[in-house]
Order: structure tokens, then sequence, then C-alpha cells
């Protein structure tokens, strides 16, 4: 399958500051979603973004899918927003392939 | 989560017995899946369904079964649960295989003592 790498694995801010996460994948995709994982264990979908630009609010997520990456933006963060963030990848008739993940914490 | 449910929440049971966890969507959706989550593996998928009486294994099925008889539900079961299936499981949702976003159930937590 195709295989998937976040980085970094864990990440520690401040409140307000800013964060860049990255998603590699090692082959061609038309399907790539970002998810967040409270720390209640609940999974929410983030982007839907196989190729492009996406904003919501603080967030915003950029697919190269050329070169294969993906990028989520954390703007302002705030405590709210810590938990672990997924990236994963699919192709044509399979199902998504995760990433380990990015374990992100907001401190006050 | 609206639309998916995953029952029970939490079980513990014991090595050797037969577990059933149940994944129930009301958004009729098409495909369904089965992901576990451990630590320092993300999630991995069981198995996975693409219609009603349709299923296919993904990269840890070993162990799993499932079954899909009606389009709103979607079993997995641990013919004989063993340790190493201690996990969290989670179903997800999803009107194609490909090209749309999944919605998550919040997991079952399951403990094979």
């Amino acid at each position: 399958g195709i295989q998937v790498e976040q980085s970094p694995p864990d990440l520690i801010l401040q409140e307000g500051a800013n964060s860049t996460l990255r998603c590699n994948f090692s082959d061609s995709v038309n399907n790539l979603q970002w998810f967040h994982q409270n720390p209640w264990g609940q999974l929410i979908n983030l982007f839907y973004i196989p190729s492009g630009t996406k904003q919501n609010g603080r967030l915003s997520a950029t697919t190269v899918a050329t070169e294969r990456y993906s990028l989520l933006y954390i703007s302002s963060s705030q405590t709210t927003d810590s938990g672990v963030y997924f990236c994963a990848v699919g192709s044509s008739g399979y199902a998504l392939n995760f990433g380990k993940g990015t374990s992100l914490l907001v401190t006050p | 989560d609206a639309g998916i449910t995953q029952s029970p929440r939490h079980k513990v049971t014991e090595t050797g017995t037969p577990v059933t966890l149940r994944c129930h969507q009301t958004e009729n959706h098409r495909y369904m899946y089965w992901y576990r989550q451990d630590p320092g593996h993300g999630l991995r998928l069981i198995h996975y369904s693409y219609g009603v009486k349709d299923t296919d294994k993904g990269e840890v099925s070993d162990g799993y079964s499932v079954s899909r008889s009606k389009t709103e539900d979607f079993l997995l079961t641990l013919e004989s649960a063993t340790s190493s299936q201690t996990s969290v499981y989670f179903c997800a949702i999803s009107e194609s295989g490909a090209n749309y976003g999944y919605t998550f159930g919040s997991g079952t937590r399951l403990t094979v003592v």
C-alpha cells in the first residue's frame, strides 16, 4: 500500500503560535484527508484535499499531488487544537492508509 | 457522531471468547470500514465493505471477520479473542471509496484479558 509519513511526530506550542504539519506519501493518490483526534478520542474530518488549497477558519491545507506532499497550517493556535493530527491517503478503489500522526500540545 | 454509532462503547472479554462489534449508520452510505488504533501504529484497516454482502480484507484482517446484510449495519467479529486484539476499534463511512470524505464513529475500546 501507499506509505504515509508525517512530521514532526510531536509538537508543543504556546497559545497563539502558528504551526505547519507535513504529510509525505509514496505514490499517486486521488484521496487525501486530514483528521483531528481530540483528547477524548473522537476523530474529526478536517479536510478532503487530494489537490489544491482549502481554508476553514484558522486551519488551512495545501496538497501538491505532483510532489507527493500535503501541509496542514494551524494559525493562532488554541488549547482546543491539542490532539493528534492524521493524514490519510488513498488511490482508486482502495480504502485510506493513515500516517502515524502528529501529536500537538498547545499550552496556555 | 451524527449518522454513525458504534456499540458497545467499551467491552472487556476473556481470551478465547467470540466478540461482535456493531457499526450502524443512518446516512445510506455505500462504503463502511473497520479500523483499529494502537499506540505507535496510527489507524490500520481491518476490513471494509463496498455494498451489501460485498466485503474485502485490509492490512490486518487475520483473526477478524465481517458481515454486512443491510446497508446500515456492518459487524466486526473476533472469532476467538486474543490479547493482541486489545485495541480501540473505529468504524467509518463514506459515500464513495475514493473521492469523498470519511466520517468516523466514536470508537469501541476492547480489552481482552
